[in-house]
Protein backbone atom coordinates (compact mmCIF):
# COMPACT_ATOMS: atom_id res chain seq x y z
CA UNK A 1 0.00 0.00 0.00
CA UNK A 2 1.24 3.26 -1.23
CA UNK A 3 1.96 5.75 1.65
CA UNK A 4 1.18 9.31 2.29
CA UNK A 5 2.33 10.75 -1.06
CA UNK A 6 3.44 14.60 -1.69
CA UNK A 7 4.76 16.28 -3.78
CA UNK A 8 7.15 18.19 -5.12
CA UNK A 9 9.49 17.27 -2.45
CA UNK A 10 10.89 20.49 -2.71
CA UNK A 11 9.75 23.77 -4.05
CA UNK A 12 11.32 27.48 -5.03
CA UNK A 13 9.45 30.60 -5.28
CA UNK A 14 9.95 33.62 -5.26
CA UNK A 15 8.74 36.63 -3.07
CA UNK A 16 5.23 37.18 -4.71
CA UNK A 17 4.77 34.57 -6.13
CA UNK A 18 2.10 31.07 -5.47
CA UNK A 19 2.92 28.02 -3.73
CA UNK A 20 0.63 24.64 -4.49
CA UNK A 21 1.32 21.97 -2.36
CA UNK A 22 -0.23 18.69 -3.04
CA UNK A 23 -1.10 15.80 -0.51
CA UNK A 24 -2.40 11.98 -1.62
CA UNK A 25 -3.70 10.59 1.57
CA UNK A 26 -3.27 6.92 2.27
CA UNK A 27 -5.94 4.99 0.10
CA UNK A 28 -9.40 4.61 2.12
CA UNK A 29 -8.54 7.60 4.41
CA UNK A 30 -10.57 10.56 4.03
CA UNK A 31 -9.21 12.37 6.66
CA UNK A 32 -6.59 14.94 6.07
CA UNK A 33 -4.28 17.47 8.32
CA UNK A 34 -1.86 19.93 7.28
CA UNK A 35 1.35 21.07 9.78
CA UNK A 36 4.40 23.18 9.01
CA UNK A 37 7.40 22.63 10.87
CA UNK A 38 9.90 25.44 11.24
CA UNK A 39 13.81 24.47 11.51
CA UNK A 40 14.76 22.65 15.09
CA UNK A 41 10.76 23.24 15.53
CA UNK A 42 8.72 20.66 16.20
CA UNK A 43 5.18 20.56 13.93
CA UNK A 44 2.58 22.78 14.24
CA UNK A 45 -0.89 21.90 13.31
CA UNK A 46 -2.67 24.53 10.46
CA UNK A 47 -6.06 22.59 8.90
CA UNK A 48 -8.11 19.60 9.03
CA UNK A 49 -10.59 18.59 5.76
CA UNK A 50 -12.49 15.69 5.24
CA UNK A 51 -13.94 15.57 1.53
CA UNK A 52 -14.77 18.60 0.67
CA UNK A 53 -14.54 20.09 3.71
CA UNK A 54 -12.87 22.33 6.10
CA UNK A 55 -13.45 20.79 9.81
CA UNK A 56 -10.85 23.08 11.49
CA UNK A 57 -8.56 25.78 10.36
CA UNK A 58 -7.60 27.54 13.57
CA UNK A 59 -4.07 27.29 12.90
CA UNK A 60 -3.88 28.47 9.55
CA UNK A 61 -3.29 32.19 9.01
CA UNK A 62 -6.07 33.89 7.62
CA UNK A 63 -4.20 35.67 4.98
CA UNK A 64 -2.81 34.17 1.77
CA UNK A 65 -3.09 30.32 3.23
CA UNK A 66 -5.96 28.05 1.89
CA UNK A 67 -6.62 24.41 2.02
CA UNK A 68 -9.11 22.33 0.05
CA UNK A 69 -9.84 18.51 -0.32
CA UNK A 70 -11.63 17.83 -2.95
CA UNK A 71 -14.32 14.96 -3.66
CA UNK A 72 -11.49 13.89 -6.53
CA UNK A 73 -7.95 14.09 -6.06
CA UNK A 74 -5.38 15.37 -3.70
CA UNK A 75 -5.83 17.82 -1.12
CA UNK A 76 -4.13 20.94 -2.05
CA UNK A 77 -2.25 23.39 0.59
CA UNK A 78 -1.91 26.82 -1.79
CA UNK A 79 -0.01 30.13 -0.26
CA UNK A 80 -0.37 33.14 -1.85
CA UNK A 81 2.24 35.85 -2.61
CA UNK A 82 4.51 33.85 -0.46
CA UNK A 83 7.19 35.59 2.08
CA UNK A 84 10.27 34.68 3.02
CA UNK A 85 9.01 33.47 6.36
CA UNK A 86 6.68 31.07 4.97
CA UNK A 87 10.07 28.81 4.00
CA UNK A 88 8.96 25.37 5.84
CA UNK A 89 8.57 21.49 5.92
CA UNK A 90 4.77 21.65 5.12
CA UNK A 91 3.74 17.87 6.16
CA UNK A 92 0.64 16.00 5.12
CA UNK A 93 -0.80 13.62 7.28
CA UNK A 94 -3.67 10.91 6.65
CA UNK A 95 -6.19 8.97 8.79
CA UNK A 96 -9.26 7.01 7.82
CA UNK A 97 -11.39 8.38 10.76
CA UNK A 98 -11.31 10.29 14.01
CA UNK A 99 -10.61 9.77 17.48
CA UNK A 100 -9.74 6.38 17.16
CA UNK A 101 -7.11 5.28 19.21
CA UNK A 102 -6.48 2.58 16.19
CA UNK A 103 -6.38 4.70 13.85
CA UNK A 104 -3.43 6.78 14.06
CA UNK A 105 -2.15 9.61 11.56
CA UNK A 106 -0.02 8.37 9.20
CA UNK A 107 2.51 11.52 7.20
CA UNK A 108 3.87 12.17 4.13
CA UNK A 109 7.66 13.12 3.27
CA UNK A 110 7.24 16.57 3.37
CA UNK A 111 7.99 19.56 1.10
CA UNK A 112 10.11 21.81 1.84
CA UNK A 113 9.38 25.38 0.48
CA UNK A 114 12.39 27.50 -0.25
CA UNK A 115 11.17 31.39 -0.54
CA UNK A 116 13.76 33.55 -2.39
CA UNK B 1 -5.80 19.86 23.97
CA UNK B 2 -3.21 19.10 26.59
CA UNK B 3 0.48 20.39 26.39
CA UNK B 4 3.19 17.76 26.37
CA UNK B 5 6.36 18.68 28.47
CA UNK B 6 9.28 16.12 27.55
CA UNK B 7 13.29 16.25 28.16
CA UNK B 8 14.78 17.85 25.09
CA UNK B 9 17.58 15.99 24.83
CA UNK B 10 18.86 12.41 26.10
CA UNK B 11 21.97 9.95 25.10
CA UNK B 12 22.07 6.54 25.25
CA UNK B 13 24.44 3.69 24.32
CA UNK B 14 23.90 0.69 21.87
CA UNK B 15 22.14 -2.17 23.36
CA UNK B 16 20.50 -0.13 26.56
CA UNK B 17 17.10 -0.03 26.88
CA UNK B 18 15.85 3.79 26.78
CA UNK B 19 12.75 5.46 28.89
CA UNK B 20 11.50 8.97 27.83
CA UNK B 21 9.04 10.43 30.41
CA UNK B 22 6.62 12.87 28.76
CA UNK B 23 3.73 14.93 31.06
CA UNK B 24 0.85 16.06 30.08
CA UNK B 25 -1.50 17.19 32.78
CA UNK B 26 -4.67 18.70 31.49
CA UNK B 27 -5.17 15.50 28.96
CA UNK B 28 -8.78 15.08 29.04
CA UNK B 29 -11.21 12.13 29.64
CA UNK B 30 -11.05 11.66 24.90
CA UNK B 31 -7.92 11.97 24.39
CA UNK B 32 -5.29 9.32 23.85
CA UNK B 33 -1.17 9.98 23.28
CA UNK B 34 0.62 9.00 20.51
CA UNK B 35 4.72 8.61 20.14
CA UNK B 36 6.38 9.97 16.61
CA UNK B 37 9.21 9.25 15.31
CA UNK B 38 11.19 11.83 13.20
CA UNK B 39 14.62 11.72 11.16
CA UNK B 40 15.92 14.53 9.75
CA UNK B 41 14.16 15.47 6.05
CA UNK B 42 11.43 13.18 6.51
CA UNK B 43 8.09 12.60 7.91
CA UNK B 44 7.38 11.82 11.25
CA UNK B 45 7.17 7.81 11.91
CA UNK B 46 4.20 6.64 14.39
CA UNK B 47 5.66 4.83 16.85
CA UNK B 48 2.80 3.75 19.11
CA UNK B 49 -0.74 4.57 20.50
CA UNK B 50 -2.08 4.37 23.80
CA UNK B 51 -4.86 5.30 26.00
CA UNK B 52 -4.38 3.64 29.72
CA UNK B 53 -2.02 0.93 31.47
CA UNK B 54 0.40 -0.42 28.86
CA UNK B 55 0.61 -1.11 25.19
CA UNK B 56 3.28 -3.01 23.57
CA UNK B 57 4.50 -3.54 19.50
CA UNK B 58 7.23 -4.95 17.75
CA UNK B 59 9.52 -2.02 18.56
CA UNK B 60 8.13 0.09 21.43
CA UNK B 61 6.29 -0.36 25.12
CA UNK B 62 4.15 2.67 26.13
CA UNK B 63 3.47 2.68 29.90
CA UNK B 64 0.36 5.14 31.28
CA UNK B 65 -0.74 5.54 34.61
CA UNK B 66 -4.18 5.83 36.10
CA UNK B 67 -4.32 9.12 36.45
CA UNK B 68 -3.36 9.66 32.48
CA UNK B 69 -1.08 12.79 33.41
CA UNK B 70 2.06 11.36 32.21
CA UNK B 71 3.41 8.42 29.81
CA UNK B 72 6.12 6.62 29.26
CA UNK B 73 8.11 5.18 26.16
CA UNK B 74 10.17 2.78 26.10
CA UNK B 75 12.70 1.74 23.65
CA UNK B 76 14.52 -1.82 24.54
CA UNK B 77 17.95 -2.32 22.96
CA UNK B 78 18.65 0.66 20.66
CA UNK B 79 20.58 0.87 18.04
CA UNK B 80 22.65 3.78 16.26
CA UNK B 81 19.68 3.82 13.85
CA UNK B 82 17.27 4.95 16.84
CA UNK B 83 19.13 8.39 16.48
CA UNK B 84 16.01 10.52 15.97
CA UNK B 85 13.77 13.54 17.65
CA UNK B 86 10.83 11.15 19.41
CA UNK B 87 7.58 13.60 19.76
CA UNK B 88 5.13 12.65 22.76
CA UNK B 89 1.52 13.67 21.43
CA UNK B 90 -1.86 13.87 23.19
CA UNK B 91 -4.28 13.75 20.45
CA UNK B 92 -8.33 15.02 20.91
CA UNK B 93 -10.38 12.15 20.88
CA UNK B 94 -12.65 14.04 19.01
CA UNK B 95 -11.14 16.06 16.17
CA UNK B 96 -7.91 14.00 15.84
CA UNK B 97 -5.82 17.23 16.17
CA UNK B 98 -2.06 16.28 17.14
CA UNK B 99 -0.14 19.41 18.98
CA UNK B 100 3.44 18.80 18.68
CA UNK B 101 5.94 19.57 21.47
CA UNK B 102 9.97 20.69 20.54
CA UNK B 103 10.22 16.40 21.23
CA UNK B 104 13.17 14.94 22.87
CA UNK B 105 16.05 14.38 20.54
CA UNK B 106 17.63 10.99 21.38
CA UNK B 107 21.39 10.13 20.65
CA UNK B 108 22.74 6.64 20.43
CA UNK B 109 26.39 6.22 20.33
CA UNK B 110 28.40 2.95 19.81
Amino acid sequence: NAGVMQNPRHLVRRRGQEARLRCSPMKGHSHVYWYRQLPEEGLKFMVYLQKENIIDESGMPKERFSAEFPKEGPSILRIQQVVRGDSAAYFCASSPRVGDGDQPQHFGDGTRLSIL
Amino acid sequence: LAKTTQPISMDSYEGQEVNITCSHNNIATNDYITWYQQFPSQGPRFIIQGYKTKVTNEVASLFIPADRKSSTLSLPRVSLSDTAVYYCLVGDGDTGKLIFGQGTTLQVKP
